[in-house]
């Protein structure tokens, strides 16, 4: 298993502003992933978060709207830039702790974001 | 055509009732299947994978039919704290897709 700290826990943000948040997972994790979720809704891929490397986006996600950082195995933060009202949402981090194909994914506690 | 589907219902059953959610996914070469469950305003948690045998986990029981594409997942004697969001969640490769979601609600 691995545990998982994300924060902020939830923030409110004005409109134009950016907001970074960050994932700190207790070991080391092969796969690490963003998503997004709108009330009601379910989990929408932003991207997956490469170790070394540019993250991979998912079609209607960008890199200058959701800059991604992952800098080691344990670490990574995504940054919600300009935002706008439509950005309002809970994003969530997510691991899976091996690339055995039973391994089950594991979420952060998710932060919540209002844009006023 | 989505990845995963699944009726959002809502679902209200009254305490002791069996329920069952069905899910549907598109991708025939997916290869791990899981059920999970969300809380109101809480992260997604893993409630149990769901193997090709068929598996059980007390009140809980998950199927598996490949040829159909199909995942099922049966509640037995239905708790007020059964209350929530299940989510079919398939891994195909390196990502995971969630269906939209059950919501449940248990009702004294």
């Amino acid at each position: 298993s691995a545990v998982i700290s994300q924060k902020p826990s939830r923030d409110i943000c004005q409109r134009g502003t950016s907001l970074t948040i960050q994932c700190q997972v207790d070991s080391q994790v092969t796969m690490m992933f963003w998503y997004r979720q709108q009330p009601g809704q379910s989990l929408t891929l932003i991207a997956t978060a490469n170790q070394g490397s540019e993250a991979t986006y998912e079609s209607g996600f960008v890199i200058d709207k959701f800059p991604i950082s992952r800098p080691n195995l344990t670490f990574s933060t995504l940054t919600v830039s300009n935002m706008s009202p439509e950005d309002s949402s809970i994003y969530l981090c997510s691991v899976a702790t091996g690339i055995r194909l039973n391994t089950e994914a594991f979420f952060g506690q998710g932060t919540r974001l209002t844009v006023v | 055509r989505k990845e995963v589907e699944q009726d959002p219902g809502p679902f209200n059953v009254p305490e002791g009732a069996t329920v069952a959610f069905n899910c549907t996914y598109s991708n025939s070469a997916s290869q791990s299947f899981f059920w999970y469950r969300q809380d109101c305003r809480k992260e997604p948690k893993l409630l149990m994978s769901v193997y090709s045998s068929g598996n059980e986990d007390g009140r809980f029981t998950a199927q598996l039919n490949r040829a159909s594409q199909y995942i099922s997942l049966l509640i037995r004697d239905s708790k007020l704290s059964d209350s929530a969001t299940y989510l079919c969640v398939v891994r195909g490769g390196n990502q995971f897709y969630f269906g939209t979601g059950t919501s449940l609600t248990v009702i004294p």
